[in-house]
């Protein structure tokens, strides 16, 4: 079955530097990629998703790029507020009948002021 | 819209009770999702149901069982609970194939 893997754990950055969080994935039939912003105690919500037909995508200061050959994508977060502080799961699915979301373990991201 | 509901909040129980949380979705969305959360171990996937009338094992089914009961609820189940199963359960649901998933509030299950 799938395995995603997440880099780093934690993440330590300064208020307008930029975050990179890595994730891998085992499986080539994964053809969606969604990631997620938990803050402490509340539901993950859904901050921005990659399918496979598309090696990048942005929303404002996020971005996320895919490498399909490499089995590898990556969430960036350009000019970081204290806000943006949260644990940040990376996800894959194939996207067939079971639709199933498989998580990576998760990034605490730290935004120091 | 609600979106989807989680009962109960908290819970503590003694290790060999059972109990049933309870999961519910307004949106229509034909599968459902049973997520457990422990520190550094991510969202694991307990149980899903992909359709109304079909569930199957996810990541760490055991001790665990479920209902779709219709295609707004999805419960689960714990027949005789254990320490290792004290985690934060999450209920998500989805309408399919590139759409965004969906996660309940959670419930704070402690076992004694």
């Amino acid at each position: 079955g799938e395995n995603v893997e997440q880099h780093p754990s934690t993440l330590s950055v300064q208020e307008g530097d930029s975050a990179v969080i890595k994730c891998t994935y085992s499986d080539s039939a994964s053809n969606y990629f969604p990631w997620y912003k938990q803050e402490l105690g509340k539901r993950p919500q859904l901050i921005i998703d990659i399918r496979s037909n598309v090696g990048e995508k942005k929303d404002q200061r996020i971005a996320v790029t895919l490498n399909k050959t490499a089995k590898h994508f990556s969430l960036h977060i350009t000019e970081t507020q204290p806000e943006d502080s949260a644990v940040y799961f990376c996800a894959a699915s194939d996207g067939g009948a079971t639709n199933k979301l498989i998580f990576g373990t998760g990034t605490l991201l730290a935004v120091q002021p | 819209n609600a979106g989807v509901t989680q009962t109960p909040k908290f819970q503590v129980l003694k290790t060999g009770q059972s109990m049933t949380l309870q999961c519910a979705q307004d949106m229509n969305h034909n599968s459902m999702y049973w997520y457990r959360q422990d520190p550094g171990m991510g969202l694991r996937l307990i149980y899903y149901s992909a359709s109304e009338g079909t569930t199957d094992k996810g990541e760490v089914p055991n001790g665990y069982n479920v209902s779709r009961l219709n295609k707004r609820e999805f419960s689960l189940r714990l027949e005789s609970a254990a320490p290792s199963q004290t985690s934060v359960y999450f209920c998500a649901s989805r309408a399919g194939g590139w759409n965004e998933q969906f996660f309940g509030p959670g419930t704070r299950l402690t076992v004694l």
